[in-house]
C-alpha cells in the first residue's frame, strides 16, 4: 500500500531564516506530488504541483520554491521565511484512478510558526 | 473562473443526519471529491462523484448533478468523532496545472 511521510511535523523558524519541508511517498512510482497550505482559518491554498522529476509547476508567486530531486521526493524551500509563511503545508500525492478521477491522498502535515 | 461553496459552519445533534452541500462553477468538470479534516490533522479521502446520483459508502453517502452544479455529503448517525470540517474539491481539466480547486470547508459540531 502507498504511504506518503512529511518531516518535520512542526517546526518554529524566525523570519528571516531559511527553510526546508521534505516529503517522501512510498509504494508507488511516478506520482503526481502537490504541496498545499492551509492559513488558520482559510481553505486549502495549492502552492507547487509536479508530474514529475524536475518538473514543478508554481501556482502562486511568492518567496517558496519547490524541487523534485528524485521521483517520489518532493522538497519545499525558502530563502527567507516571512511572518505570513506561517501555517500548515500539507504534501499530497495523486494518481490516475481507473475511473478516470485523480484522488490525491495528504501526508500528516508539518505545522510552521516563523516568529 | 473557478468558485467552490460551501456552508462555514453546520451544528448538528448526534444520533441525527445531515447534508453539507456544495455548488460549484468551473470552466470544466472531471469528478468531485469530498474530504474530511479533524482539527490539526490532514485532510482524508471520503468520496469521488464523476457521474450525476448517489454514491454510498457506509454512514457517509455522496451526490452529484452535474447539470446543477451541486453537489452534496450525507452524513447519518452523527457520532461525536465526525466533528470535523468537510472540504468539496472539484477536478477542473481546463485549468491547466491545478487539478483539484477545494472550497473552504464546512466546520461540522456534533453535540449530544
Amino acid at each position: 500500500s502507498q504511504t506518503i511521510h512529511q518531516w518535520p511535523a512542526t517546526l518554529v523558524q524566525p523570519v528571516g531564516s531559511p527553510l526546508s519541508l521534505e516529503c517522501t511517498v512510498e509504494g508507488t512510482s511516478n506520482p503526481n506530488l502537490y504541496w498545499y497550505r492551509q492559513a488558520a482559518g482559510r481553505g486549502l491554498q495549492l502552492l507547487f504541483y509536479s508530474v514529475g522529476i524536475g518538473q514543478i509547476s508554481s501556482e502562486v508567486p511568492q518567496n517558496l520554491s519547490a524541487s523534485r530531486p528524485q521521483d517520489r521526493q518532493f522538497i519545499l524551500s525558502s530563502k527567507k521565511l516571512l511572518l505570513s509563511d506561517s501555517g500548515f503545508y500539507l504534501c499530497a500525492w495523486s494518481a490516475l484512478s481507473g475511473r478516470g478521477g485523480e484522488t490525491q491522498y495528504f501526508g500528516p502535515g508539518t505545522r510552521l510558526l516563523v516568529l | 473562473g473557478q468558485n467552490i461553496d460551501q456552508p462555514t459552519e453546520m451544528t448538528a445533534t448526534e444520533g441525527a443526519i445531515v447534508q453539507i452541500n456544495c455548488t460549484y462553477q468551473t470552466s470544466g468538470f472531471n469528478g468531485l471529491f469530498w474530504y474530511q479534516q479533524h482539527a490539526g490533522e490532514a485532510p482524508t479521502f471520503l468520496s469521488y462523484n464523476v457521474l450525476d446520483g448517489l454514491e454510498e459508502k457506509g454512514r457517509f453517502s455522496s451526490f452529484l448533478s452535474r447539470s446543477k452544479g451541486y453537489s452534496y455529503l450525507l452524513l447519518k448517525e452523527l457520532q461525536m468523532k465526525d466533528s470535523a470540517s468537510y472540504l468539496c474539491a472539484v477536478r477542473d481539466p481546463d485549468s491547466g496545472n491545478t487539478p483539484l480547486v477545494f472550497g473552504k470547508g464546512t466546520r461540522l459540531s456534533v453535540i449530544a
